[in-house]
C-alpha cells in the first residue's frame, strides 16, 4: 500500500493551461507539504498544511493555489502554466510532534 | 530563514571505500537533521536522521555526526556498494513536525564496481 500517493505521475501540457496535481496520504499524518524539484535537483518547499490550514507559503507565484479538503489530501492547482513551471513536484507528509517526512513518488510536469 | 550548504556536489568512490558528505546550516535553532537518498526518477527516501541532542548516530554502514557549535553535520557511508549510487540530500528543520525541511543542494555519489 502506497503511503503517500500522487496523481498524475506525468503531466505534459501547453503554456497557458491550468492543471491540478492531487496528493493523498494514508499514514494518519496531520501535516502535508508540496516541494518543487527543479532541473538541477534543488528541492524547495512551496506550501505546507496542518489539519487543513495553510501554515507555510513560500514566495510562490499566486498562480499556484493549494487546497486541502481534509487532512489526508493536499492538492495543487496551477493557473496559466509557464515554461519555468516545468519541474518535479513532490508531496510529503508528517505527523505533528515528529519530524520525519514521507514523500510521494512525484509528478513530473512538462510545460511546452 | 535557514540556509543549508552541502559539499561535494559529486563524489566518485571505488566499491568498498568510504564516502563522506558534509553540510552546514545557518540557523542555530535548527534541531532536526535528516538525510535522504534519491535514486534516478524516484522519490527522496529517508536513510538516517539525527536530532540536536545527539552527536552521532549509526545504522549499519551509515552514520551521521553533528557538531552544533560549528553548525555542521556529515553523512558517512562505509564499505560502499554500487547500489549506494544515488543523489544524497541533507536537510534541516526547526521544532517538531509542522516544519518544512530546508534541503542542501545534493551530492551525486557514484560507486565504481
Amino acid at each position: 500500500d502506497t503511503a503517500v500517493s500522487q496523481t498524475p505521475k506525468y503531466l505534459v501540457t501547453q503554456m497557458g493551461n491550468d492543471k491540478s496535481i492531487k496528493c493523498e496520504q494514508n499514514l494518519g499524518h496531520d501535516t502535508m507539504y508540496w516541494y518543487k524539484q527543479d532541473s538541477k535537483k534543488f528541492l524547495k518547499i512551496m506550501f505546507s498544511y496542518n489539519n487543513k490550514e495553510l501554515i507555510i507559503n513560500e514566495t510562490v507565484p499566486n498562480r499556484f493555489s493549494p487546497k486541502s479538503p481534509d487532512k489526508a489530501h493536499l492538492n495543487l492547482h496551477i493557473n496559466s502554466l509557464e515554461l519555468g513551471d516545468s519541474a518535479v513536484y513532490f508531496c510529503a507528509s508528517s505527523h505533528e510532534g515528529r519530524n520525519i517526512q514521507y514523500f510521494g513518488a512525484g509528478t513530473r510536469l512538462s510545460v511546452l | 530563514g535557514e540556509n543549508v550548504e552541502q559539499h561535494p556536489s559529486t563524489l566518485s568512490v571505488q566499491e568498498g571505500d568510504s564516502a563522506v558528505i558534509k553540510c552546514t546550516y545557518s540557523d542555530s535553532a535548527s534541531n532536526y537533521f535528516p538525510w535522504y537518498k534519491q535514486e534516478l526518477g524516484k522519490r527522496p527516501q529517508l536513510i538516517i536522521d539525527i536530532r540536536s541532542n545527539v552527536g552521532e548516530k549509526k545504522d549499519q554502514r551509515i552514520a551521521v555526526t553533528l557538531n552544533k557549535t560549528a553548525k555542521h553535520f556529515s553523512l558517512h557511508i562505509t564499505e560502499t556498494q554500487p547500489e549506494d549510487s544515488a543523489v544524497y540530500f541533507c536537510a534541516a528543520s526547526i521544532g517538531t513536525g509542522r516544519r518544512a525541511l530546508t534541503f542542501g543542494s545534493g551530492t551525486r555519489l557514484q560507486v565504481q564496481p
